[in-house]
């Protein structure tokens, strides 16, 4: 399973590390994806770890924004900002393919809220 | 980079309908191609893999078809409990991802 850290809410310009721990399965074997939801609106992937050598790719509209990394000592993967915006407001699922070319298993959220 | 479109983007059908949401891609994607559903306050759950391939423990009313650009995810028999929104997934250049913008479904 992926567990992820709790709800944050924190003031804009704020920094902030999220985490996703899995178990259950070999995690540093297996790329462990990020995705963003903003409130009511769809998906967005944001970008991908190999956990076993830190191996980073980002989606286009992510890259400059966040920071992904993973510790394969501790199975956890890490999402992370510097300086937080409104715009950042969303739920960040961390996602993961064990056995298929897509996501069989998913953290179940982190809600982020960034108000002043 | 490649871009998923879904139709329609929301529809209400009811109780023991058949509806299909279709799924298109800007560029050849052969058959890397998923489904998920998502209900309100959860994580997406995957539901088809590779265009037609059911995850294991998903009901046989949801099928999937396609290839190269144009697929289509079917519920047979809607039920109260299939109310959701639907995305397509595609992963032509593994390991990068695109969702579809989602498909909302809600009964009549």
């Amino acid at each position: 399973q992926l567990v992820q850290s709790g709800a944050e809410v924190k003031k804009p310009g704020e920094s902030l590390k999220i985490s996703c721990q899995g178990s259950g399965y070999i995690f540093r074997s297996y790329w462990l994806s990020w995705v963003r939801q903003k409130p009511g609106k769809g998906l967005e992937w944001v970008g991908v770890v190999y956990p076993d050598d830190s191996n980073i790719i980002y989606s286009p509209s992510f890259q400059g924004q966040v920071t992904i990394s993973a510790d394969k000592s501790f199975s956890t993967a890490y999402l992370q900002w510097t300086s937080l915006k409104t715009s950042d407001i969303a739920t960040y699922y961390c996602a993961t393919s064990v056995s298929r070319g897509a996501f069989d298993l998913w953290g179940q959220g982190t809600p982020l809220i960034v108000s002043s | 980079d490649i871009r998923l479109s879904q139709s329609p983007s929301s529809l209400s059908a009811s109780v023991g309908d058949r509806v299909t949401i279709t799924c298109q891609a800007s560029q050849d994607i052969s058959n890397y191609l998923n489904w998920y559903q998502q209900k309100p306050g959860k994580a997406p759950k995957l539901l088809i893999y590779d265009v037609s391939y059911l995850e294991t423990g998903v009901s046989s009313k949801f099928s999937g078809s396609g290839s190269g650009t144009d697929f289509s995810l079917t519920i047979s028999n809607l039920q109260p409990e299939d109310v959701a929104t639907y995305y397509c997934q595609q992963y032509d250049n593994v390991p990068t991802f695109t969702f579809g913008p989602g498909t909302k479904v809600d009964l009549k």
